[in-house]
């Protein structure tokens, strides 16, 4: 059974025009991340929460906005996507912080930007 | 400081080999070493991890081999067979959690029948 849910998995939005990624989980996990992954590349963190504190990357741009309005849901909000922002966006939980903890990570919404 | 190095890129393997995946660190505040399998359109999913103190660790045919002192860790897949294609990350974390994981770019491995 899904523990991690992303949707849509595949996303076509506009230039310009603000799209919305959502991620739900059933794991009940404090920890809730948001990270891009290009082509061939590796996963970058955006942010993340921890419950309801949210902590954002030093290198995410302020284009990158994320909500988390209860422990089960949070979602990542592009305000005006560029060619640039098309990638896999992935969504992962993990129980804390503290210790050696498992991530786990739902199967990704592809964004293009056309 | 905050990279972690991954090789090779891509790797093809027969079936019944053995695939090496290589990993190297700077940041010795680093504590903790997974390793990820992604297969096409998924999620990465958790296959192994370690921690410094211990030198290697085996689940079934995937192996960890870890050297503190050269900042390398490396993953082993024995009897690569065919559903073992997928592209594989090293990651590392520091603080003790899988906060802010630090990817490699990760390696294809192609797995020949």
């Amino acid at each position: 059974d899904a523990m991690v849910i992303q949707n849509p998995r595949y996303q076509v939005t506009q230039f310009g025009k603000p799209v919305t990624l959502s991620c739900s989980q059933t794991l009940n996990h404090n920890v809730m991340y948001w990270y891009q992954q290009k082509s061939s590349q590796a996963p970058k963190l955006l942010f993340h929460y921890y419950d309801k504190d949210f902590n954002n990357e030093a290198d995410t741009p302020d284009n990158f906005q994320s909500r988390r309005p209860n422990t089960s849901f949070c979602f990542l909000d592009i305000r005006s996507p560029g060619l640039g922002d098309a990638a896999m966006y992935l969504c992962a939980t993990s129980r804390d912080l503290a210790g050696s903890v498992e991530a786990f990570f739902g199967q990704g919404t592809r964004l293009t930007v056309v | 400081q905050q990279q972690v190095k991954q090789s090779p890129q891509s790797l093809i393997v027969q079936k019944g080999g053995i695939s090496i995946i290589n990993c190297a660190y700077e940041n010795t505040a680093f504590d903790y070493f997974p390793w990820y399998q992604q297969f096409p359109g998924k999620g990465p999913a958790l296959l192994i991890a370690i921690r410094p103190d211990v030198s290697e660790k085996k689940e079934g045919r995937f192996t960890i081999s870890f050297n503190k002192s050269a900042k390398q860790f490396s993953l082993h897949i024995m009897d690569s067979q065919p559903g073992d294609s997928a592209t594989y990350f090293c990651a590392a974390s520091m603080g003790g959690g899988s906060e802010k994981l630090v990817f490699g770019k990760g390696t294809k491995l192609t797995v020949n029948p």
